[in-house]
């Protein structure tokens, strides 16, 4: 079975800081993987995702991640945030025959 | 424009009485979800659907109904069995996994269930 951990529940930084937010799977088989952003009384938003290829990915609004299979994550980064970054961020994994399974959640609060 | 609807966006239920929520595609995806969203918990599944007239339960399906008579639409109701409805539910919809495609689900803006 799959599952994914979200790290940090919560993530202060100030703007124009970078940020990591941090993701974890487990899986016995090769995956998909994804970030969603969702900002407050709306759905979800897709950022990124890996579904092979360059381990590298970049996505919607400046941000990137990092597939790395030995550690088995998928951390979500930006060089510099912007107060609009205020949201939560949901990372999420998929194997090729089932369903999305999503992390709890990082909120991220952007401070001036 | 392609996507998924939710309606209606706020609902407020009497204690004892069932609601049902709707949700429509038209993306010609074969999977279509509900999630349910509280605070602190992330997205908790609650049905799914990967082909029309046939559904399996998810995580929390207690409580909860669906129906898939149509691809398009995939309508959750919440029944009085459910004993804390007050929460966001999302409805999401994909191609099916396995099939060799993308898999990203795209996410409708959500229905706010007040239990007054």
């Amino acid at each position: 079975a799959q599952s994914v951990t979200q790290l940090d529940s919560q993530v202060p930084v100030f703007e124009e800081a970078p940020v990591e937010l941090r993701c974890n799977y487990s899986s016995s088989v090769s995956v998909y993987l994804f970030w969603y952003v969702q900002y407050p009384n709306q759905g979800l938003q897709l950022l990124l995702k890996y579904l092979s290829g360059s381990t590298l990915v970049k996505g919607i609004n400046g941000f990137e991640a990092e597939f790395n299979k030995s550690q088995t994550s998928f951390h979500l980064r930006k060089p510099s945030v912007h107060i609009s970054d205020t949201a939560e961020y949901f990372c999420a994994v998929s194997d090729y025959t089932d369903k999305l399974i999503f992390g709890t959640g990082t909120r991220l609060q952007v401070f001036p | 424009d392609g996507g998924i609807t939710q309606s209606p966006k706020y609902l407020f239920r009497k204690e004892g009485q069932n609601v049902t929520l709707s949700c429509e595609q038209n993306l010609n995806h074969d999977a279509m979800y509900w999630y349910r969203q509280d605070p602190g918990q992330g997205l908790r599944l609650i049905y799914y659907s990967q082909i029309v007239n046939d559904f399996q339960k998810g995580d929390i399906a207690e409580g909860y109904s669906v129906s898939r008579e149509k691809k398009e639409s995939f309508p959750l109701t919440v029944t009085s069995a459910q004993k804390n409805p007050t929460a966001f539910y999302l409805c999401a919809s994909s191609f099916v996994p396995g099939q060799g495609m993308n898999t990203e689900a795209f996410f409708g803006q959500g229905t706010r269930l007040t239990v007054v």
